[in-house]
């Protein structure tokens, strides 16, 4: 299957400071890319859907101001977690569906960023 | 609100064993329905894919089955190995919105 990167798997910050974690497809083209969070022994919550070139669509609930979503290539998106704070350390985890002709297409999941706030 | 069950929430077996992992989705109207292995720490891995015109799939000793009739999946792996132990995951994908959906999975221990 299709490969999608995502840099840095894990990450310390201090809080108040401002954490990029960038998501990559790397053997295809994604025309949408989705973000999401894992709490511990929890399930995926979605953040919000990225389509290149437009800005993001948030989920009820998701501060667009805190996270910042730029989906600026067909292989690149990126999600800013803005004055991290401790509540912000989570999983993280990027997903890319590609620009397959099938509507059935997959989407293909990264490895993951843990995020944690001091 | 299409929303994703999945029972048990854990299970422990013994190596060896034949188990089924069970999803339960409340709209029926699906494009198509993921099962995804999750370990410890780690991201998703895709395990099965059915589109809403199939009824089941086949991967090794994995099979998947989906009765969109009944809102509902299973996971059936033959031969549990200690291999298999981590957290399953299904998704479904609604007819009326691109994301994937999540069940809040199954915690999977195949003991030696």
């Amino acid at each position: 299957g299709a490969v999608v990167s995502q840099h840095p798997s894990w990450v310390i910050c201090k809080s108040g400071t401002s954490v990029k974690i960038e998501c990559r497809s790397l053997d295809f083209q994604a025309t949408t890319m989705f973000w999401y969070r894992q709490f511990p022994k929890q399930s995926l919550m979605l953040m919000a859907t990225s389509n290149e070139g437009s800005k993001a669509t948030y989920e009820q609930g998701v501060e667009k101001d805190k996270f910042l979503i730029n989906h600026a290539s067909l292989t690149l998106s990126t999600l800013t977690v803005t004055s991290a704070h401790p509540e912000d350390s989570s999983f993280y985890i990027c997903s890319a569906r590609g620009v397959w002709l099938d509507e059935y297409n997959e989407q293909f999941f990264g490895p993951g960023t843990r995020l944690t706030v001091l | 609100k299409q929303e994703v069950t999945q029972i048990p929430a854990a299970l422990s077996v013994p190596e060896g064993e034949n188990l089924v992992l069970n999803c339960s989705f409340t709209d029926s109207a699906i494009y198509n329905l993921q099962w995804f292995r999750q370990d410890p720490g780690k991201g998703l891995t895709s395990l099965l894919l059915i589109q809403s015109s199939q009824r089941e799939q086949t991967s090794g000793r994995l099979n998947a089955s989906l009765d969109k009739s009944s809102g509902r999946s299973t996971l059936y792996i033959a031969a549990s190995q200690p291999g298999d132990s981590a957290t399953y995951l299904c998704a479904v994908r609604p007819g009326s919105a691109r994301q994937l959906t999540f069940g809040s999975g199954t915690q999977l221990t195949v003991l030696p």
